[in-house]
């Protein structure tokens, strides 16, 4: 089974702070994403990237940035995290490069609180 | 633009009694369809997606969606409720842009 892993589970960070969320995934999969949860607004796309290097905005990019430079591992940054950005972050992956009937497989998500 | 609209953020339905999870979907190309489901404290994983081969499609756990072009709706039944079926269940399309857009979610509750 393809498994999709986040670094953190709970993360607690303060206003200001420079926040790395870190996914891995094992199964060789080109397609990388981000998603924030929020209750009442499902799942909102923030970053995605198809290849090592590559990004791409999603819908609500404002206040993130993301990392490829391996094709397993992509990286979503908060450069000063706000109040705004307490979420539940999802990374997912699936294969082919830019393929757009894919399943995506999810990790588990980080519960991000911001002080 | 492609947009989702999933009616009813949370469902009650009793054990054993018809699940009905209503989607409905905008996109000027034909879409892919999906539905994904979380459990607790979970990621999300797929239930079952639709890319204009058969028009109705059948997941796991029991569950299928019929496409409906002229309803715009792709909604998600399953005959019998279980226990086990309570979770939160999204609906997702890809249409003019290449990436998967979410709908709000449905909470749904199975009770005895």
């Amino acid at each position: 089974d393809v498994k999709v892993t986040q670094s953190s589970r709970y993360l607690v960070k303060r206003t200001g702070e420079k926040v790395f969320l870190e996914c891995v995934q094992d199964m060789d999969h080109e397609n990388m994403f981000w998603y924030r949860q929020d209750p009442g607004l499902g799942l909102r796309l923030i970053y995605f990237s198809y290849d090592v290097k590559m990004k791409e905005k999603g819908d609500i990019p404002e206040g993130y940035s993301v990392s490829r430079e391996k094709k397993e591992r992509f990286s979503l940054i908060l450069e000063s995290a706000s109040t705004n950005q307490t979420s539940m972050y999802l990374c997912a992956s699936a294969r082919g490069r830019g393929a757009t009937n894919e399943k995506l497989f999810f990790g588990s998500g980080t519960q991000l609180s911001v002080l | 633009a492609q947009s989702v609209t999933q009616l009813g953020s949370h469902v009650s339905v009793s054990e054993g009694a018809l699940v009905l999870l209503r989607c409905n979907y905008s996109s000027s190309v034909p879409p892919y369809l999906f539905w994904y489901v979380q459990y607790p404290n979970q990621g999300l994983q797929l239930l079952l997606k639709y890319t204009s081969a058969a028009t109705l499609v059948k997941g796991i756990n029991g569950f299928e969606a019929e496409f409906k072009k002229s309803e715009t709706s792709f909604h998600l039944t399953k005959p019998s409720a279980h226990m086990s079926d309570a979770a939160e269940y999204f609906c997702a399309l890809t249409g003019t842009a290449s990436k998967l857009t979410f709908g709000t979610g449905t909470r749904l509750q199975v009770t005895l």
